[in-house]
């Protein structure tokens, strides 16, 4: 059975960058028909996608925060990362990874996700 | 980016109801439409997806329809394992984008 994890610090200073990774057990990172994307959620506050990645390294972001986001992916680890520029208080957030199936004219979902992890900007 | 809209944004009900919550696309997605339950503390959790097709192990008292920009989740008898927030989601156009959720209550 697929699992996600992921892993960081739980606190980051204002105006540094939030680093992020997200370890996939039970099954390959490389496997056809699958991306792998961060999804947030501000406390009490409801879902906002961050981007993606392909295991050959293609990425999509959002674009109300491309600016600051990089994702990566290292395939030798079965693992991939979300890095956060320029944070601040708005971006305090439980940060999810997902697995996300996709095939060509068929609709995409995000299933299995990670348990999620608390990061807060704060000094 | 495509906007959804969930109606209503809380909901009470009693067990063994019939309810239905809905979620509005801005334009048309076609069927491009998941939904999600998420429990407290809990990630999402996905019950049904491309609007109809309902995921391996969810269980069968939840049913989706819709196609366009109007979409519905079902739960024909609630369960008090149900009363949690449900989330619908489109995979139309990146960015992929959420409703704001629909908690359910225990009347």
């Amino acid at each position: 059975q697929l699992q996600l994890q992921e892993s960081g610090p739980g606190l980051v200073k204002p105006s540094e960058t939030l680093s992020l990774t997200c370890t996939v057990s039970g099954g390959s990172i490389s496997t056809n028909n699958y991306y792998w994307g961060w999804i947030r959620q501000p406390p009490g506050r409801g879902l906002e996608w961050i981007g993606r990645i392909y295991s050959t390294g293609g990425t999509s972001y959002n674009p109300s925060l491309k600016s600051r986001v990089t994702i990566s992916v290292d395939t030798s680890k079965s693992q991939f990362s979300l890095k956060l520029s320029s944070v601040t208080a708005a971006d305090t957030a439980v940060y999810y990874c997902a697995r996300q199936y996709y095939h060509d004219n068929y609709p995409s979902y995000f299933d299995p996700w990670g348990q999620g992890t608390l990061v807060t900007v704060s000094s | 980016d495509i906007q959804m809209t969930q109606s209503p944004s809380s909901l009470s009900a009693s067990v063994g109801d019939r309810v239905i919550i809905t979620c509005r696309a801005s334009q048309s997605i076609s069927n491009y439409l998941n939904w999600n339950q998420q429990k407290p503390g809990k990630a999402p959790k996905l019950l049904i997806y491309a609007a109809s097709n309902l995921q391996s192990g969810v269980p069968s008292r939840f049913s989706g329809s819709g196609s366009g920009t109007d979409f519905t989740l079902t739960i024909s008898s609630l369960q008090p394992e149900d009363f949690t927030t449900y989330y619908c989601q489109q995979s139309f156009s990146a960015p992929y984008t959420f409703g704001q959720g629909t908690k359910l209550e225990i009347k």
